[in-house]
């Protein structure tokens, strides 16, 4: 069954303290693997797709890269506004070449302090 | 330019009545999504449009479920006969593919309280 799993579930830094969100995923065939941040009341807003092992995507403070088994996204210095909930989500490899819905791991819920 | 709406953002309803959700996607993108999304879970698939064609539905719950696009642009979900259960927030998204790049685009969401 494909799978995905982010870790930890929360995290709390102080400003300024960097650190890394996991996402593991068990797929049978992976297309593409995004990156969305999700912040209270709003819908899931687009940061980075990954597409093959070694990849890596930079934007502002955060970095993603992806391996064959997980994907990681490093925080440099976070800001108080990097506070939201990140979101990881694969699409795999369907029926004729046509699009795939998404899978969705549960979040990981970043507050960044002062 | 402008990005998916969903209309309306908030919705009420009593258990047994009928609810429509609206979506309307990026203009020119062929590809629409809705997912299911349960207060601290991620999204979760619920059907999928290419143009008019509902081309898989098999993450509908029930089949109190339905959702159509007739023109191959706005997208309805209806959910007939509303549970409790039924209480979440209704995320639709839109994309066109072009070349390996097929991101989706997500809307605010409808949030879904049955009582």
């Amino acid at each position: 069954e494909d799978q995905v799993t982010q870790s930890p579930e929360a995290l709390r830094l102080q400003e300024g303290e960097s650190s890394s969100l996991n996402c593991s995923y068990t797929v049978s065939g992976l297309r593409g693997l995004f990156w969305y941040r999700q912040d209270p009341g709003k819908g899931p807003e687009f940061l980075f797709t990954l597409y093959s092992a070694g990849e890596e995507k930079e934007k502002e403070r955060l970095k993603a890269t992806l391996t064959k088994k997980e994907s990681f996204l490093h925080i440099t210095a976070p800001k108080p506004e990097d506070s939201a909930t990140y979101l990881c989500a694969v699409q795999i490899m369907n029926y004729g070449g046509s699009q795939g819905n998404l899978i969705f791991g549960k979040g990981t819920k970043l507050s960044v302090k002062p | 330019g402008a990005g998916v709406s969903q209309s309306p953002r908030y919705k009420v309803a009593k258990r047994g009545q009928d609810v429509a959700l609206r979506c309307d996607p990026i203009s020119g993108h062929v590809s629409l999504f809705w997912y299911q999304q349960a207060l601290g879970q991620g999204p979760e698939f619920l059907t999928y449009f290419q143009n008019e064609a509902q081309l898989d539905k098999s993450g509908l719950p029930s089949d109190r479920f339905f959702a159509e696009r007739p023109e191959g642009s706005v997208s309805t979900l209806k959910i007939q006969r509303t549970q409790q259960e039924d209480s979440a927030v209704y995320l639709c998204a839109s994309s066109v593919s072009s070349g390996s790049s097929e991101t989706q685009y997500f809307g605010p969401g409808t949030r879904l309280l049955v009582l």
